[in-house]
């Protein structure tokens, strides 16, 4: 059984500030790493993938991928109220489907 | 990007009957999936819709209670049969355009309550 834990929260933080989203997967052979934004009563968009270990930037966002600690992550900085949402770690392995964790409720408070 | 509809937005609907639900995509797309997110859950695959030949399931999930086709490359349906209270989620349409699993985009959703 592939597994993706997640941190259900609400992670709280104030504007300006770094959130860090964190995810464990149980499948050491994943090979790809997302991370979804689902806004509440909307449907999930993709903000970033990552392949590689190491950390992968795009604007405000870093993924942080660790292969050898099955741990992936993601950096969020100058946290804005917009970026309130729920965010989902998504992992591919074998058969090219996505499991998903639970998502953890991000909390940007003004 | 792609751009995903589906119908109904929403239904509610009672138990015993079905519910066929849309999904339109503007451009070809290479693979579709239907997806089950229940209030409160992260999103679950019930199967990778196959143009043109019979659905792959996931565990737990069979084609009696959720018959899927896909008869192009643009469209599929998910039927919900002989609903029951459980059945009540949000249930998502995701295609992939590209080759790479990181073009995935989903649609609306379609909310679904069964009384």
């Amino acid at each position: 059984q592939k597994e993706v834990e997640q941190n259900s929260g609400p992670l709280s933080v104030p504007e300006g500030a770094i959130a860090s989203l964190n995810c464990t997967y149980s499948d050491r052979g994943s090979q790809s790493f997302f991370w979804y934004r689902q806004y509440s009563g909307k449907s999930p968009e993709l903000i970033m993938f990552i392949y590689s270990n190491g950390d992968k930037e795009d604007g405000r966002f870093t993924a942080q991928l660790n292969k050898a600690s099955q741990y992936v992550s993601l950096l969020i900085r100058d946290s804005q109220p917009s970026d309130s949402a729920t965010y989902l770690c998504a992992v591919v392995s074998g058969y090219s489907t996505l499991t998903f964790g639970k998502g953890t409720m991000l909390l940007v408070s003004p | 990007s792609a751009v995903i509809s589906q119908k109904p937005s929403r239904d509610i609907c009672q138990r015993g009957t079905s519910l066929t639900i849309q999904c339109q995509v503007d451009s070809q797309v290479t693979m579709m999936f239907w997806y089950r997110q229940q209030p409160g859950q992260s999103l679950t695959l019930i199967a990778t819709a196959n143009q043109g030949s019979e659905a792959t399931y996931e565990s737990g999930f069979v084609i009696d209670k959720f018959p899927i086709s896909r008869p192009n490359l643009t469209f599929s349906t998910l039927t919900v049969s002989n609903m029951s209270p459980e059945d009540s989620s949000i249930y998502l349409c995701s295609v992939v355009s590209g080759n790479d699993l990181y073009e995935q985009y989903f649609g609306p959703g379609t909310r679904l309550t069964v009384t």
